[in-house]
């Protein structure tokens, strides 16, 4: 199956400073890559939805400038979360979806990126 | 709106079957997933189903009816690696995800 690979896959910062995560679809081209989050116990939300040489298209309530996405080529999505605090410590998880050419669009997801802010 | 409906929590005990339950109401339909999730990593894929009918893969089958917006992940022989949350999530006309809470099974031996 496709591969996605997430990096890093544990972070610990200090409150104010800017993390950045990447995610790499390793065996397949991705045009839309998806940024979600997990709270424990908690159901995904997805955050945001990007396209490959545009701009991210976000969900009501996240903030576009405090999580700066970059979709600059087919296998590669960077998610920054600027300015971080500690209610911003989650499990953030990326998907890419393989575009084969059928009907199916599945998403395969990276291993996730645990932050935690100190 | 758009909701997906999965029961929060099922306890089965181990070889035995359980059978897991989605209903959807989407604006439109381009397919159902059927992921699963152990706890703390990401989830991975086990389904997927856009055609009415039931679709075998190992010991996990999974079955849709589009006119009743219902799907099932059915596992046998159950297995305590099977203890995970499993995420149902329809794919609407806009080719976005939407997302049932996930069920937790429980498998106890």
């Amino acid at each position: 199956g496709a591969v996605v690979s997430q990096h890093p896959s544990w972070v610990i910062c200090k409150s104010g400073t800017s993390v950045k995560i990447e995610c790499r679809s390793l065996d397949f081209q991705a045009t839309t890559m998806f940024w979600y989050r997990q709270f424990p116990k908690q159901s995904l939300m997805l955050m945001a939805t990007s396209n490959e040489g545009s701009k991210a298209t976000y969900e009501q309530g996240v903030e576009k400038d405090k999580f700066l996405i970059n979709h600059a080529s087919l296998t590669l999505s960077t998610l920054t979360v600027t300015s971080a605090h500690p209610e911003d410590s989650s499990f953030y998880i990326c998907s890419a979806r393989s575009t084969s050419g059928g009907q199916q669009e599945t998403q395969y997801f990276g291993p996730g990126t645990r932050l935690l802010v100190l | 709106g758009q909701n997906i409906d999965q029961p929060t929590e099922m306890t089965a005990t181990e070889g035995a079957i359980v059978q897991i339950n989605c209903t959807y109401q989407t604006s439109g339909f381009n397919g159902l997933f059927w992921y699963q999730q152990h706890a703390g990593e990401a989830p991975t894929f086990l389904s997927y189903n856009v055609l009415d009918g039931l679709e075998e893969k190992g010991r996990f089958s999974s079955f849709l009816s589009r006119s009743k917006g219902y799907s099932y992940l059915l596992l046998k022989e159950l297995q305590m690696k099977d203890s995970a949350s499993y995420l149902c999530a329809v794919m609407d006309s806009n080719y976005q995800l939407i997302w049932g809470a996930g069920t937790k099974l429980i498998i106890k031996p």
